[in-house]
């Protein structure tokens, strides 16, 4: 069935420096790409997403990348500050109706001062 | 701007018991998902509705069941509960033309405590 690995599990950095997360999946069908940032005990938050007609997008210190020939994505975090420790989920899904979303595992990411 | 509103925001009930989750999507939203989040886990897709009708259906047991009813809001009702049940309840919303194929929009949850 349809999978998203998403590595690593955990990742600390120090404040200033940049994140990577990465992912891969599984269903070559797949051709939407959402990132969430999860807060300890709150819900998830969409916080920028990627189309499979598009290699890169980019919202302020927040980037994603797509590379549908190796089935892998992206989120790069640059510049990281306090508050962007949380968990972060990558996600893919077939935009083609209102279907499930497989979710990656999810990366605890901690900013160190 | 009005949110996904869900409740109640805290359940406990015993095993064997029944429970009724409500969710009140955004205004507008043709689209409703339901996932289940358990500790440390990732959020797992249980069902979703587009336009009140059913539209997929992930790992949800036999004894749960959802509807979305006239006025867009959805419940999710759960019944023979059993102490794995106890997780983190999200319901999402979204725009189909907008976000096609994705919850964009995450209600705070609703946390099911079964003992």
């Amino acid at each position: 069935g349809e999978n998203v690995e998403q590595h690593p599990s955990t990742l600390s950095v120090q404040e200033g420096d940049s994140a990577v997360i990465k992912c891969t999946y599984s269903d070559s069908a797949s051709n939407y790409f959402p990132w969430y940032k999860q807060e300890l005990g709150k819900r998830p938050q969409l916080i920028i997403d990627i189309r499979s007609n598009v290699g890169e997008k980019k919202d302020q210190r927040i980037a994603v990348t797509l590379n549908k020939t190796a089935k892998h994505f992206s989120l790069h975090i640059t510049e990281t500050q306090p508050e962007d420790s949380a968990v972060y989920f990558c996600a893919a899904s077939r935009d083609s109706s209102a279907s499930k979303i497989i979710f990656g595992s999810g990366t605890r990411l901690s900013i160190r001062p | 701007a009005a949110g996904v509103i869900q409740s109640p925001r805290h359940l406990i009930k015993e095993k064997r018991e029944t429970a009724t989750l409500k969710c009140y999507p955004i205004p507008r939203h043709d689209t409703v998902y339901w996932y289940q989040q358990g500790p440390g886990q990732d959020p797992q897709f249980l069902i979703s509705f587009y336009e009140k009708m059913q539209s997929d259906k992930g790992s949800i047991p036999d004894r749960f069941s959802a509807q979305q009813f006239s006025d867009y809001h959805s419940e999710l009702n759960m019944s023979s509960l059993e102490l794995g049940d106890s997780a983190l309840y999200f319901c999402a919303s979204s725009l189909l033309s907008q976000y096609p194929g994705v919850a964009a929009f995450f209600g705070q949850g609703t946390r099911l405590t079964v003992v």
